[in-house]
């Protein structure tokens, strides 16, 4: 079984602030995906990012940042600098192949950047 | 944009009405799902279509029935709906999960009254 775990529910910042989601996720497969999205006021899902198993390595993407640690099982989201455009949804997700691939959401996290 | 359009955005139905939920996709995805997104829970996956043909229902109650008429719509026909159903229905299309990542419609909120 698969299991997602975004145990903050929700997060509120001043604008300029940094600020980290945190993901620990679940699974029995050697071979899975990690995924984070986010869902601004209007409802769609915006894809952010998607990390394989057997690359652990960090990437930056301009004020967006990602840390995955196979040790602690952990897929964590940071934004530097947040600004109010950031306020959303922020949901990570797995997917593993002995799963069909199939999307494994956490609850979500909701981020408020106060100006 | 993601590609993938829903309608309506928003829908209001009594408990003794039929309507249906549209997704259309323009991103030559194989692979067409529904989502339900209440309150307080976590996205919940109710049905895949792989190449139009359902290849899984999560335990959906029967007043919900998806049809796959061809790779690139999808729909989720409505029937005695109950309160405890209002919620956001999200549609998904993907290549392969391990791609590129789905894309997401904008959703239809739907309030059942």
């Amino acid at each position: 079984a698969q299991k997602v775990t975004q145990a903050q529910t929700e997060i509120s910042v001043v604008e300029k602030e940094d600020v980290t989601l945190d993901c620990v996720y679940e699974t029995r497969d050697t071979t899975y995906y990690l995924f984070w999205y986010k869902q601004p006021p209007s409802g769609e899902l915006v894809f952010l990012i998607r990390r394989n198993s057997f690359d652990e390595q960090n990437e930056i993407s301009g004020r967006y940042s990602w840390n995955f640690q196979k040790s602690t099982s952990s897929f964590n989201f940071t934004i530097t600098a947040s600004q109010v455009v950031d306020s959303a949804v922020y949901f990570c997700a797995l997917a593993s192949n002995n799963a069909g691939n199939m999307l494994t959401f956490g609850g979500g996290t909701r981020l408020m950047v106060k100006p | 944009e993601t590609g993938v359009t829903q309608t309506p955005r928003h829908l209001v139905m009594g408990m003794t009405n039929k309507k249906s939920l549209k997704c259309e996709q323009h991103l030559g995805h194989n692979a067409m799902y529904w989502y339900k997104q209440s309150a307080k829970k976590p996205l919940e996956l109710m049905f895949v279509y792989n190449f139009k043909e359902q290849t899984e229902n999560n335990s959906v109650p029967s007043r919900f029935s998806p049809e796959c008429p061809n790779s690139s719509h999808l729909f989720l026909h409505l029937h005695t709906l109950q309160p405890e159903d209002s919620a956001l229905y999200l549609c998904a299309s993907s290549q392969d999960f391990g791609g590129r990542g789905a894309g997401f419609g904008q959703g239809t909120r739907l309030t059942v009254v």
